[in-house]
């Protein structure tokens, strides 16, 4: 079966520009994560969505970032003003439950270059 | 709260050689422990995991975990490395056994260098 998806795939964009990363987690699950992977600071767990609700944003870095998902499916993690220390890997995950005993499927990434 | 320590960021074996990788952390609650391996230029993929039942945990690709609660590691070990194991390794933790708010906690990685 189809696996997470995650578009685009590069992005390279001007610092201050607003950048949206989209993420199709697997069908039926309701859980979804976002992470960012950057050399500096390794991978970070940024937020979470069980259905379309996110109990907790504060692990976002910035209020320049923020995140939505729709129809407990589809999540966009909107970066606003970007930086260029806002360059790295964005990862997505889903599982079928929120909860550690969850496995978690990641998809491929996304890599924000901002120049 | 929770963290994760992996000592070594590069560790290197010859093929057919043990692999030992290290995975020491902290917890408040009683943990789940997670191995992932990343390949270049692909998301991760879970190795194993560790939840509470038996505390010598196989996996994928012959790669096998011990759970040691006193000196709180979770090192990951494979008896014969193979070229294709060449990648990068994460240990992660997750002491959030209800509603996974918390995400998971990397550790920093090491890499795999797998010598011919």
């Amino acid at each position: 079966g189809a696996g997470v998806s995650q578009s685009p795939s590069n992005k390279v964009t001007e610092k201050g520009k607003d950048v949206e990363l989209r993420c199709d987690p697997i069908s039926g699950h309701t859980a979804l994560y976002w992470y960012r992977q950057s050399l500096g600071q390794g991978l970070e767990f940024l937020i979470y969505f069980q259905g379309n609700s996110a109990p907790d944003k504060s692990g976002l870095p910035s209020d320049r970032f923020s995140a939505e998902r729709t129809g407990g499916s589809v999540s966009t993690l909107t970066i606003q003003r970007t930086q260029q220390e806002d360059s790295a890997v964005y990862l997505c995950a889903s599982s079928l439950e929120g909860g550690a005993s969850y496995e978690q499927y990641f998809g491929p990434g996304t890599r924000l270059t901002v120049t | 709260a929770q963290s994760v320590t992996q000592l070594g960021s590069h560790v290197s074996v010859s093929e057919g050689a043990l692999v030992l990788l290290r995975c020491n952390y902290s917890s408040s609650v009683p943990p789940y422990l997670f191995w992932y391996v990343q390949y270049p230029n692909q998301g991760l993929q879970l190795l194993l995991k560790y939840t509470s039942a038996a505390t010598l945990v196989k996996g994928i690709n012959g790669f096998e975990a011990e759970f040691k609660k006193s000196e709180t590691s979770f090192h990951l070990t494979k008896p014969s490395a193979h070229m294709s194991d060449a990648a990068e390794y994460f240990c992660a933790v997750s002491g959030d056994s209800g509603g996974g708010a918390d995400g998971l906690t990397f550790g920093k990685g090491t890499h795999l260098i797998i010598q011919p």
